[in-house]
């Protein structure tokens, strides 16, 4: 099976703050999402990862940036974390092949106050 | 423009009853894939089907099945004999052959199951 891993849960930070949230997958997937869910938007993406080094901007980049260094490491980044960033937010890894679905590691719920 | 609409936003039913999820798609393209998550009180979103734009017939697994009709671009799913353990919310997504960097999800139903 395959396995995506969130380091945290629950994260509450500071307005200000730069934070890291970190996902890793154990299969080896060429592509690696970040997406944020908020109550009555559903899931946005806000980057994705084609492959080590590659990156794309999704919907709503604004105030995140990625990194992926690592084939099974992908992390986000708000560089100056603000209340209107908090959410849950989703990491999901797939094989380089657009019919396969994506996994879904659990969640990483941020709270910036 | 690629959208995904779930009009139900949330639903509830007695345990027992069937209910259908609604999925209605907008696609240019002409291959595709339609998928249905659910995500659980836990959080993990968790892959239950997925369907291509050549395929329309029906399928069914255990107490889930799932219609897909081209000519009314919808991808509906229903639950038999509901359970408990169904409540979860539900998400329908769109991947496009020429964009597979865009999956597109509905907003996703909120499914309650009463006992």
């Amino acid at each position: 099976d395959v396995k995506v891993t969130q380091s945290s849960r629950y994260l509450v930070k500071r307005t200000g703050e730069k934070v890291f949230l970190e996902c890793v997958q154990d299969m080896d997937h060429e592509n690696m999402f970040w997406y944020r869910q908020d109550p009555g938007l559903g899931l946005r993406l806000i980057y994705f990862s084609y492959d080590v080094k590659m990156k794309e901007k999704g919907d709503i980049p604004e105030g995140y940036s990625v990194s992926r260094e690592k084939k099974e490491r992908f992390s986000l980044i708000l560089e100056s974390a603000s209340t209107n960033q908090t959410s849950m937010y989703l990491c999901a890894s797939r094989p380089q092949v657009f019919d396969s679905p994506l996994h879904f590691g659990n969640g990483t719920r941020l709270t910036v106050t | 423009a690629q959208k995904v609409t779930q009009a139900q936003t949330e639903i509830s039913v007695v345990e027992k009853e069937d209910v259908t999820l609604d999925c209605v798609y907008e696609t240019r393209d002409t291959t595709y894939y339609l998928f249905w998550y659910k995500q659980p009180p836990s959080g993990e979103l968790v892959f239950l089907i997925r369907r291509n734009s050549f395929d329309e017939q029906n399928e069914i697994s255990g107490r889930y099945s799932w219609n897909f009709q081209k000519s009314t671009s919808s991808f509906n799913f229903t639950i038999t004999a509901s359970q408990v353990v169904d409540s979860a919310v539900y998400f329908c997504a769109l991947s496009e052959a020429r964009r597979d960097d865009k999956i597109i999800f509905g907003k996703g139903t909120r499914l309650h199951i009463l006992p």
